[in-house]
C-alpha cells in the first residue's frame, strides 16, 4: 500500500463544476496534510494546508480532512480552466524536518 | 518573497559524465530536499538536508550524492550519469510547514 494515494484521474469537469480531489494516506502519525498545485512545466505551489479535522476554506477551495477514516479531499468550487493543473496531495509526519511524502497527482482539466 | 532558485532550466549530459545540479535558498531555511519527478510516479524524495553539513537518504538515493556546505546551498550529484536519471529534478526549501520549491532542472542523459 502506498503512503500516500489519490484519485487515479484523469479528472475532466466542465467550467463553473465543483472538482472534488480525493487523498488516502496510511500512516496514522501523519499530522499536516498539504494540497499543491503544478502548472504543466512548472514547479508545484502550495494552495491549502490543513491539520485538523473538518473543512477549511480559502475563496473557491476547501480542504476537508478526516483523521478516523484518513482521508483528506480538496473541493475546487466554480471551477475554471486556469485551475486545470496537476493536483498533489501531500502528508507530514509529527516531527520531521519538514519532510514531505506526496501523492501519485491527479490531474485536472477544466473545459470551457 | 521566498525564493528558490535552481542553477540551470535544462541540462543535456552524456552517460557516464558527473553532474551538479545547485540549489540556493534565501529565506534563511534548516531545511532542504531534493526530488525527481517522473510521470506516473509523481514527486520521490532522493536526500534531505536539515542541517548543514547534515543530509539524510531519501526513497531513493541510490545513484546521487549531496552537498551542504552552507545553510543556503543544496548540491545534488550524480556520480556517473546513467540514462534512467532522466528526469525533472526539483529542489525545495522550507519551514517545519511549508515547502517551498524552485523552478526544476530537466536533465536529459545521452
Amino acid at each position: 500500500q502506498k503512503e500516500v494515494e489519490q484519485n487515479s484521474g484523469p479528472l475532466s469537469v466542465p467550467e463553473g463544476a465543483i472538482a472534488s480531489l480525493n487523498c488516502t494516506y496510511s500512516d496514522r502519525g501523519s499530522q499536516s496534510f498539504f494540497w499543491y498545485r503544478q502548472y504543466s512545466g512548472k514547479s508545484p505551489e502550495l494552495i491549502m494546508s490543513i491539520y485538523s479535522n473538518g473543512d477549511k476554506e480559502d475563496g473557491r477551495f476547501t480542504a476537508q480532512l478526516n483523521k478516523a477514516s484518513q482521508y483528506v479531499s480538496l473541493l475546487i468550487r466554480d471551477s475554471q480552466p486556469s485551475d486545470s493543473a496537476t493536483y498533489l496531495c501531500a502528508v507530514k509526519k509529527g516531527t520531521s524536518y519538514g519532510k514531505l511524502t506526496f501523492g501519485q497527482g491527479t490531474i485536472l482539466t477544466v473545459h470551457p | 518573497d521566498v525564493k528558490v532558485t535552481q542553477s540551470s532550466r535544462y541540462l543535456v549530459k552524456r552517460t557516464g559524465e558527473k553532474v551538479f545540479l545547485e540549489c540556493v535558498q534565501d529565506m534563511d531555511h534548516e531545511n532542504m530536499f531534493w526530488y525527481r519527478q517522473d510521470p506516473g510516479l509523481g514527486l520521490r524524495l532522493i536526500y534531505f538536508s536539515y542541517d548543514v553539513k547534515m543530509k539524510e537518504k531519501g526513497d531513493i538515493p541510490e545513484g546521487y550524492s549531496v552537498s551542504r556546505e552552507k545553510k543556503e546551498r543544496f548540491s545534488l550529484i550524480l556520480e556517473s550519469a546513467s540514462t534512467n536519471q532522466t528526469s525533472m529534478y526539483l529542489c525545495a526549501s522550507s519551514t517545519e510547514e511549508t515547502q517551498y520549491f524552485g523552478p526544476g532542472t530537466r536533465l536529459l542523459v545521452l
